[in-house]
C-alpha cells in the first residue's frame, strides 16, 4: 500500500523559511516523479512543483519560482520542499503527491498546513 | 502556461440526476487530463485519467470524454456519496488544475 506522510508545516512569519518533508513507502520511490500540490483555506487545488524520479528535472509554478526548491533523497524515500521568502499567500495545506507512470496523480498524502502570518 | 477553465463552479442537483462538468484547456493537451473528487477534509482521489479511462474501483456511473481542448466529466445517476468538489487537471508537461466544481444537494 502506498503511503505518503508529510511533515514540517507550521506557523512562520512573512519572509521566513520552512522545509517540508514527505516520507514515502509502499512503492519504488526512485521510479516515480513526485509533486507538491497546495490548497489555500476554502480554495481550490494549485499545483506547486514537480521533480522527476532521479531528480534531474524540476518544475515550478511561476508564483514560487526562485523561492521554493523541490528535492528528493531516494536513499531515504523522502521528498522535500524548501520554502524561502514566504508570503501570506503561501498559506495553504501542502499535499505530497505521487505521479503515475503516465503523469496523473495516483496517490496523495494527507497534507501539512503552512501558515504565514505575523 | 496552460490554463484550465472549469464550469460550472457550483452545481445543484438531486439524487438520480445526470450531471456534466466541463473543462476547457487554453491549448491542446491531447488526452492528458484527469478528474479528481475531493470531499471536505480529505485529499483528492483520481476518478478518470487520460480523459476517459476509469480508475480501478471507481463506480461506472462516472465517465469522462474529450480530447484536445474540450473535456467533460459525467455522473450518470448522482448518488449521495457523490456530493463533493470535482477538479480537472492537465498533465501535458507541467500541470494545472481547474478551479473546481462543487456539486451540492438541490
Amino acid at each position: 500500500e502506498v503511503q505518503l506522510l508529510e511533515s514540517g508545516g507550521g506557523l512562520v512569519r512573512p519572509g521566513g523559511s520552512l522545509r517540508l518533508s514527505c516520507a514515502a513507502s509502499g512503492f519504488t520511490f526512485s521510479s516515480y516523479a513526485m509533486s507538491w500540490v497546495r490548497q489555500a483555506p476554502g480554495k481550490g487545488l494549485e499545483w506547486v512543483s514537480a521533480l522527476s524520479g532521479r531528480g534531474g528535472s524540476t518544475y515550478y509554478v511561476d508564483s514560487v519560482k526562485g523561492r521554493f526548491t523541490i528535492s528528493r533523497d531516494n536513499s531515504r524515500n523522502t521528498l522535500y520542499l524548501q520554502m524561502n521568502s514566504l508570503r501570506a499567500e503561501d498559506t495553504a495545506l501542502y499535499y505530497c503527491a505521487k505521479r503515475s507512470g503516465r503523469g496523473w496523480i495516483d496517490n496523495w498524502g494527507q497534507g501539512t498546513l503552512v501558515t504565514v502570518s505575523s | 502556461d496552460i490554463q484550465m477553465t472549469q464550469s460550472p463552479s457550483t452545481l445543484s442537483a438531486s439524487v438520480g440526476d445526470r450531471v456534466t462538468i466541463t473543462c476547457r484547456a487554453s491549448q491542446s493537451i491531447s488526452i492528458w487530463l484527469a478528474w479528481y473528487q475531493q470531499k471536505p477534509g480529505k485529499a483528492p482521489k483520481v476518478l478518470i485519467y487520460e480523459a476517459s479511462s476509469l480508475e480501478s474501483g471507481v463506480p461506472p456511473r462516472f465517465s469522462g470524454s474529450g480530447s484536445g481542448t474540450e473535456f467533460s466529466l459525467t455522473i450518470s445517476s448522482l448518488q449521495p456519496d457523490d456530493f463533493a468538489t470535482y477538479y480537472c487537471q492537465q498533465y501535458n508537461g507541467y500541470s494545472t488544475f481547474g478551479q473546481g466544481t462543487k456539486v451540492e444537494i438541490k
